[in-house]
């Protein structure tokens, strides 16, 4: 199993407040993602990282932001926290991309829950 | 436009019987990755397979096949003699060419009754 680490695994915040996800991954892959997975919708990428300190973003940005100042640590932030980022969100690590790189592994999830 | 259809959102099959996860990818580029995902009750994302656009090639892997055809830009996924255990949502996902990013389908729910 890749080494993967998502801190907290669950959580419940109240409307407002800051939240930060914590990913750890043991593997020194290069590239790292965040998804969220909300019912008929799927996965969707919030935001990814491709080095220290070079993020870009994913299809659903907004109110979240990304810093990753080592290899192995990508944090997800929720600057201020609404009931509708309630969701099940996954960290992913690749190597990179093209052949043989491609693969994400994935965190096993923190459940959010913002009352 | 780059996506993924996964077109069945919930598939009841009774137990041994074979069952077939449909998955349409659009995409203009000419090399592009398939991959197939499970995520079981646990709620884990479990990497099942991963196929390039160079290699039409059915594979097998035990109960699991997968069906690759570029002409109806089509990667279904077959499930023989099914088990209980191989209830879980399944999802079908597209990397084009340079791309650092996956596209995933919204998945399929797949419930084995016993």
């Amino acid at each position: 199993d890749a080494g993967i680490t998502q801190s907290p695994r669950h959580k419940v915040t109240e409307t407002g407040t800051p939240v930060t996800l914590r990913c750890h991954q043991t593997e020194n892959h290069r590239y790292m993602y965040w998804y969220r997975q909300d019912p008929g919708h799927g996965l969707r990428l919030i935001h990814y990282s491709y080095g220290v300190k070079d993020t870009d973003k994913g299809e659903v940005s907004d109110g979240y932001s990304v810093s990753r100042s080592k290899t192995e640590d990508f944090l997800l932030t929720l600057e201020s926290a609404t009931s509708s980022q309630t969701s099940v969100y996954f960290c992913a690590i690749s190597e990179g991309s093209g052949v043989g790189k491609n693969i994400q592994y994935f965190g096993a999830g923190t459940r959010l829950s913002v009352l | 436009a780059q996506k993924v259809t996964q077109a069945q959102t919930e598939i009841s099959v009774v137990e041994k019987e074979d069952v077939t996860l449909d998955c349409v990818y659009e995409t203009r580029d000419t090399t592009y990755y398939l991959f197939w995902y499970k995520q079981p009750p646990s709620g884990e994302l479990v990497f099942l397979i991963r196929r390039n656009s160079f290699d039409e090639q059915n594979e097998i892997s035990g109960r699991y096949s997968w069906n690759f055809q570029k002409s109806t830009s089509s990667f279904n996924f077959t499930i023989t003699a099914s088990q209980v255990v191989d209830s879980a949502v399944y999802f079908c996902a597209l990397n084009p060419n340079r791309d650092d990013k996956i596209i995933f389908g919204k998945g399929t729910r797949l419930h084995i009754l016993p």
